[in-house]
């Protein structure tokens, strides 16, 4: 199994730019999760999709961040427009949500830096 | 608020003793307890996890404690190896509070050869 796939694994741009990450999520998991990692908060989640239906997005920043979910194997998180404070590594998670298993599968990550 | 802790941001431990990782958290609704642990370039990877009906949980050289009562875990690794050298996140969750991760600020550990 090839994991949790993230793409791109790097990301520079400028403030006022639009920023699409992605993520392909472990084939069967039911689950997908958006965390973005920070010095000062540590790793927050965003947004958790289940059956591709968003269940929580309490933890979305701002209206400038959006996440979809359109099929099962797919996501994006998109950031309109960026700004620097947005600087962050963003990770994708997904889990089969199995009976007292919450045990999520983390994707590599992306680096993004807002100049 | 947070809801889950880990108080100390980094520890150093030389190779071949105990390294002792610490976790406090808040909400009592939480029942289920995990470590991740994460090395630079890479996602968290899960690496033990507990349920509130045990107080132990050991899968190697790591070991699980839970105190309920003081709504306090700690992740033990003996012996530590270099290897372990990486950041440990602790994470809770409970079908009553939400159901979804919850995770501390982390712990980086240093293993020292």
């Amino acid at each position: 199994d090839a994991g949790v796939i993230q793409s791109p694994r790097h990301e520079v741009t400028e403030m006022g730019q639009e920023v699409t990450l992605r993520c392909k999520p472990i084939s069967g998991h039911n689950s997908l999760f958006w965390y973005r990692q920070t010095m000062m908060r540590g790793l927050e989640l965003l947004i958790y999709f289940n059956n591709n239906v968003p269940i929580d997005d309490s933890g979305m920043p701002e209206d400038r961040f959006s996440a979809k979910m359109p099929n099962a194997s797919f996501s994006t998180l998109k950031i309109q427009p960026s700004e620097p404070r947005d600087s962050a590594v963003y990770f994708c998670a997904s889990s089969d949500r199995g009976w007292l298993q919450e045990t999520q599968y983390f994707g590599p990550g992306t680096r993004l830096l807002v100049l | 608020d947070q809801q889950v802790k880990q108080n100390s941001p980094s520890l150093s431990v030389q190779e071949g003793r105990i390294s002792i990782l610490n976790c406090d958290y808040t909400n009592s609704m939480f029942d289920y307890f995990l470590w991740y642990k994460k090395y630079p370039a890479e996602g968290p990877t899960f690496l033990i996890s507990i349920s509130s009906i045990k107080d132990k949980n050991e899968d190697g050289r790591f070991t699980v404690f839970l105190n309920k009562s003081a709504k306090h875990l700690s992740l033990h690794i003996v012996p530590s190896q270099p290897g372990d050298s990486a950041v440990y996140f602790c994470a809770a969750s409970g079908v009553n509070a939400g159901n979804m991760l919850t995770f501390g600020g982390g712990t980086r550990l240093m293993v020292k050869p």
